[in-house]
């Protein structure tokens, strides 16, 4: 099946740096990547939706600066959290649509970031 | 306003029992899809079934089935001679148009535990 990682798996930073999560699809083309935090005990949920060669488009009360989202190629996203707090603190997750594959799985999730910052 | 409920917040069973999820979503659309994932303590979501709005036929694979109706709103996951292994949090999510954007709602996920 598809398979989607992301690096690093988990990171540790200081208050006021930037970390970059990449998400990678493996053996396909994405042609559609999804953002989603995770805070501890909760849901999924939806930070912005990436395609590739444009903007992301961000959900409502997602600061698209602080989280700085680039789809380059079709096998690859980057979430870059700037300037990241203590409350920034979570599991970061993506996924990737393969158009073409098998259509009940529609998406295909990566094994998530876990991001502290202290 | 799209919507997925699961009131379960954990639940725990003896390894051998039946365990049956809660799911509820709300949709005004006629068409949509929910989906079960399963997320084990490693974090990856894993991809258990889609069904569609126009599909109410349950569904067993294994040791899993699924009960879709309409009527009630409701995709409840039971989980036959529960194994140790399937401890983990299960997510139910919807998709509604309009088509191509592939958003999910997730529920806030039932915990899991099966002991042994």
């Amino acid at each position: 099946g598809a398979v989607v990682s992301q690096h690093p798996s988990w990171v540790i930073c200081k208050s006021g740096t930037s970390v970059k999560i990449e998400c990678r699809s493996l053996d396909f083309q994405a042609t559609t990547m999804f953002w989603y935090r995770q805070f501890p005990k909760q849901s999924l949920m939806l930070m912005a939706t990436s395609n590739e060669g444009s903007k992301a488009t961000y959900e409502q009360g997602v600061e698209k600066d602080k989280f700085l989202i680039n789809h380059a190629s079709l096998t690859l996203s980057t979430l870059t959290v700037t300037s990241a707090h203590p409350e920034d603190s979570s599991f970061y997750i993506c996924s990737a649509r393969a158009p073409g594959t098998s259509v009940n799985n529609e998406q295909f999730f990566g094994p998530g970031t876990r991001l502290t910052v202290l | 306003a799209q919507k997925v409920t699961q009131a379960q917040t954990e639940i725990s069973v003896v390894e051998k029992e039946d365990v049956t999820l809660d799911c509820v979503y709300e949709t005004r659309d006629t068409t949509y899809y929910l989906f079960w994932y399963k997320q084990p303590p490693s974090g990856e979501l894993v991809f258990l079934i889609r069904r569609n709005s126009f599909d109410e036929q349950n569904e067993i694979s294994g040791r899993y089935s699924w009960n879709f109706q309409k009527s009630t709103s409701s995709f409840n996951f039971t989980i036959t001679a529960s194994q140790v292994v399937d401890s983990a949090v299960y997510f139910c999510a919807l998709r509604t148009p309009p088509s191509g954007t592939y958003k999910y709602i997730f529920g806030t996920g039932t915990r899991l535990k099966v002991l042994a």
